[in-house]
């Protein structure tokens, strides 16, 4: 196990496409969740899934961004429509219950995203 | 709404001098706060927690609810200290939501 992996590490892409990010977790961990950050700011959360059901959702997830954990392990972050705020990097990070709060999230390198 | 302010962006000093990353926060519950790393071509990392009043790597952070701030200190500044640090506030009630701060730039010189 290599830890958070992230896939792809970066992509462009033109305004108004789609694009999914793929996030593998530690596969132990349960929890598992997104982050957005863009230049200059801290990372935002967007969502957390424990197992494979969506618990939190940030009102920063507009109805053009989706995420899935379809069988509790891998995770896919959807934005449809994409617009260039949406240029960012997309961290994803990973936890067993609440170790989190001992040993911190682990997280991925990230997604970088450019929308021209 | 709950923030958390780093008010330098950058922060310089000479090794062997004491820092202070600055951290204050605006939070109505009781908060839980860390400090996360980020070294150069890594992944950021939880660096302290408050809860647990631990010294990591001669760096400490004590809250202070009085002036709701969670400074990040170290007597003495090394080289390898250079790092982006991000202040983060965990919220009470459930939330798996950590607030992080903007961060701040710290480059120890030689």
């Amino acid at each position: 196990d290599t830890g958070v992996s992230q896939d792809p590490r970066h992509k462009i892409t033109k305004r108004g496409q789609n694009v999914t990010f793929r996030c593998d977790p530690i596969s132990e961990h349960n929890r598992l969740y997104w982050y957005r950050q863009t230049l200059g700011q801290g990372p935002e959360f967007l969502t957390y899934f424990q197992n494979e059901a969506q618990l939190e959702k940030s009102r920063l997830l507009s109805d053009r961004f989706s995420a899935e954990r379809p069988k509790g392990s891998f995770s896919t972050l959807e934005i449809q429509r994409t617009e260039q705020g949406d240029s960012a990097m997309y961290l994803c990070a990973s936890s067993f219950g609440q170790a989190w709060k001992f040993y911190g999230y682990t997280f991925g390198s990230g997604t970088r995203l450019t929308v021209v | 709404a709950q923030r958390v302010t780093q008010p330098e962006k950058l922060l310089s000093v000479f090794k062997g001098a004491p820092v202070e990353l600055k951290c204050n926060y605006s939070y109505s519950g009781s908060p839980e706060l860390f400090w996360y790393v980020q070294y150069s071509r890594q992944r950021l990392q939880l660096l302290l927690r408050h809860i647990s009043r631990e010294s990591i790597k001669g760096f400490t952070a004590d809250l202070n609810k009085g002036e709701t701030s969670f400074h990040l200190k170290k007597p003495f500044a090394q080289e390898e200290d250079s790092a982006m640090y991000y202040c983060a506030l965990s919220l009470q009630g459930g939330s798996e939501k950590l607030v992080f701060g903007k961060g701040t730039k710290l480059t120890v010189n030689p």
